[in-house]
């Protein structure tokens, strides 16, 4: 059975470093995309980022470029994003999505979300 | 980018009722579509992939339609479970774009 595992809840302040996982079993994680999705309070959904974990090939959304970090470890199964200075408005759910085996293809499955607080 | 523009944004529709949702999206994306599901506090849950092919497992009064730039989501039959809100998704260039959603409520 495919499952993705996200890491817990985090609580921060602005300017702080954060890293967050997502850990595939069922599957050759190496051979599949790895994408990260943002839910800011209320919203809707926006593709941040993939990797795949098999090359570390990474590409970012324009509006998240910069701003975050993709990356992965193959001998763990897991992936992660990352923020080297937290801001306020990065409050928001973080999912990570099994992407394919292509760039461009279908989230066929979801973890179960990280819900990140960024507050002083 | 590819802008998708998801219409209408919300809707509240009867059990047994068919609903329809609409996408439209910025330039021609053949039919690098897919459609979720999100039901409150949980993961979105894929649907629907190439704007008509339905997920294994996923129920078939969900069906979708549509190629280009026009496509369209419909649920044959509402039912309780299908509260939830929808999402359009296009694959068919980086970055990957979602529409801005509709949810679903019961009359």
């Amino acid at each position: 059975e495919v499952q993705l595992v996200q890491s817990g809840a985090e609580v921060k302040k602005p300017g702080e470093f954060l890293k967050i996982s997502c850990k595939g079993s069922g599957y050759r994680f190496s051979n599949y995309y790895i994408a990260w999705v943002r839910q800011m309070p209320g919203k809707g959904l926006e593709w941040m980022g993939i990797i795949f974990p098999g090359d570390s090939d990474t590409r970012y959304s324009p509006s998240f470029q910069g701003q975050v970090t993709i990356s992965a470890d193959t001998s763990i199964n897991t992936a992660y994003l990352h923020w080297s200075s937290l801001k306020a408005s990065d409050t928001a759910m973080y999912y990570c999505a099994r992407q394919g085996s292509a760039v461009v293809s279908p989230s066929d499955y979801w973890g179960q979300g990280t819900l990140v607080t960024v507050s002083s | 980018d590819i802008q998708l523009t998801q219409s209408p944004s919300s809707l509240s529709a009867s059990v047994g009722d068919r609903v329809t949702i609409t996408c439209q999206a910025s330039h021609d994306i053949t039919n690098f579509l897919n459609w979720y599901q999100q039901k409150p506090g949980k993961a979105p849950k894929l649907l629907l992939y190439g704007a008509s092919s339905l997920k294994t497992g996923v129920p078939s009064r969900f069906s979708g339609s549509g190629s280009g730039t026009h496509f369209s989501f419909t649920i044959s039959s509402l039912q309780p479970e299908d509260i939830a809100t929808y999402y359009c998704q296009q694959y068919d260039d980086l970055p990957l774009t979602f529409g801005g959603g509709t949810k679903v409520e019961i009359k």
